[in-house]
């Protein structure tokens, strides 16, 4: 099966700078690669999404990267607010599938 | 957020004893998912459901059962809970497969078995 492998753990910035996350995937079908925020004690939602057929998308403040070749895809967050402090977990899936295979998350923090 | 309820939020079981969480849609999506959440494995998919009384495994689904008798509700039981099944587990939801479209997560059951 798939396997997602996300870093850093952890990360740390002072408000304004950016931040960014990076994961891999093994299965060269996959072709849909979502982003998910969790915020302390809620559910995961989704806040970007990118599919195989595009090598970038932002939205606003924030914008995922994908590197078929390589097998990697990433995700970008400019400007970085207090609000931004959560866990990020990327994911992998492919058209018509009913799984999606999570990384172990990125615990961002940003410093005020 | 999209309607999906799980009950109970927490629960504290002793080893052995069966356990069946629930989850409750209110948007009519055809496809309903349970996955767990633990520290160093991100969320992992145990069981879903592609309609009423259509289940399939996912990765983790030993121990596990479900049941899907009707559209908005999806039952996820532990027959015999063991320790090693403490997590928090999140009940999904996505009008086509989750590889075509956003996932929409409930707001998780801390589970702890003792």
């Amino acid at each position: 099966g798939e396997n997602v492998e996300q870093h850093p753990s952890t990360l740390s910035v002072q408000e304004g700078d950016s931040a960014v996350i990076k994961c891999t995937y093994s299965d060269s079908a996959s072709n849909y690669f979502p982003w998910y925020k969790q915020e302390l004690g809620k559910r995961p939602q989704l806040i970007i999404d990118i599919r195989s057929n595009v090598g970038e998308k932002k939205d606003q403040r924030i914008a995922v990267t994908l590197n078929k070749t390589a097998k990697h895809f990433s995700l970008h967050i400019t400007e970085t607010q207090p609000e931004d402090s959560a866990v990020y977990f990327c994911a992998a899936s492919k058209a018509g599938a009913n799984n999606l295979f999570f990384g172990t998350g990125t615990r961002l923090t940003v410093i005020p | 957020d999209a309607g999906i309820t799980q009950s109970p939020r927490h629960k504290v079981t002793e080893t052995g004893t069966p356990v069946t969480l629930r989850c409750h849609q209110t948007e009519n999506h055809r496809y309903m998912y349970w996955y767990r959440q633990d520290p160093g494995h991100g969320l992992r998919l145990i069981h879903y459901s592609y309609g009423v009384k259509d289940t399939d495994k996912g990765e983790v689904s030993d121990g596990y059962s479900v049941s899907r008798s009707k559209t908005e509700d999806f039952l996820l039981t532990l027959e015999s809970a063991t320790s090693s099944q403490t997590s928090v587990y999140f009940c999904a939801i996505s009008e086509l497969p989750v590889g075509n479209t956003e996932a929409f997560f409930g707001q998780g059951t801390r589970l702890t078995v003792v």
